[in-house]
């Protein structure tokens, strides 16, 4: 029972386009999501986050859209670069109704920016 | 600041061993996590702790055994080390909502 999905294992952009990776979740009770990026060796690094009271959140290149009533969220990078490559994992917790912070994470979509 | 640090970076062990996995965070977080990560499949909670002498089951915690005696360390303990348990595990702190994670340990169990 997978509650949070990322339905693409990869996806390659060229550089300066944008990169679209996609994430849907089954639990209605999420109420934080979180994008993690991640280099091979390294642990995840945290991108950008969203509450379940917004539906959008920009931080520079990076912005996440979140349509609650699909279950679903989506992180946009404008303009993609080659730094940019590695794998996201989408990630959700229902903070407000269990306050453990415990995280449900997606597979995982892995980003290749072609120069 | 360390943030999470993590040891060993690599282990190798045979079947029916054990080995205690190290993680220590200089953030002063309540919480802490342990997670493995499977070739091609996203993180699995293995226990969390929302503070010092609390911890509880996550997703997959068969197979192991943790710890919080501090509110820095979390050591996670493998018991009868088996070949499902080769992965890469990943420890975690948080102050709530946003999670920081060590470099990873990455254990073959062969």
């Amino acid at each position: 029972d997978q509650q949070v999905k990322q339905n693409s294992p990869s996806l390659s952009v060229q550089e300066g386009r944008i990169s679209i990776l996609n994430c849907d979740y089954t639990n209605s009770m999420f109420d934080y999501f979180l994008w993690y990026k991640k280099y091979p060796a390294e642990g995840p690094t945290f991108l950008i986050s969203i509450s379940s009271i917004k539906d959008k959140n920009e931080d520079g290149r990076f912005t996440v859209f979140l349509n609650k009533s699909a279950k679903h969220l989506s992180l946009h990078i404008v303009p993609s670069q080659p730094g940019d490559s590695a794998v996201y994992f989408c990630a959700a917790s229902a903070w407000g109704s269990s306050n453990t912070g415990k995280l449900i994470f997606g597979q995982g979509t892995t980003l290749q920016v072609k120069p | 600041n360390a943030g999470v640090t993590q040891t060993p970076k690599f282990r190798i062990l045979k079947i029916g061993q054990s080995m205690t996995l190290q993680c220590t965070q200089d953030m002063n977080h309540n919480y802490m996590y342990w997670y493995r990560q499977d070739p091609g499949m996203g993180l699995k909670l293995i226990y969390y702790s929302v503070g010092a002498g609390i911890t509880d089951k996550g997703e997959v915690p068969n197979g192991y055994n943790v710890s919080r005696s501090t509110t820095e360390d979390f050591p996670l303990r493998l018991e009868l080390a088996a070949p499902s348990q080769t992965s890469v595990y990943f420890c975690a702190s948080s102050p709530g909502q946003l999670e920081y994670f060590g470099p990873g340990t990455r254990l073959t169990v062969t």
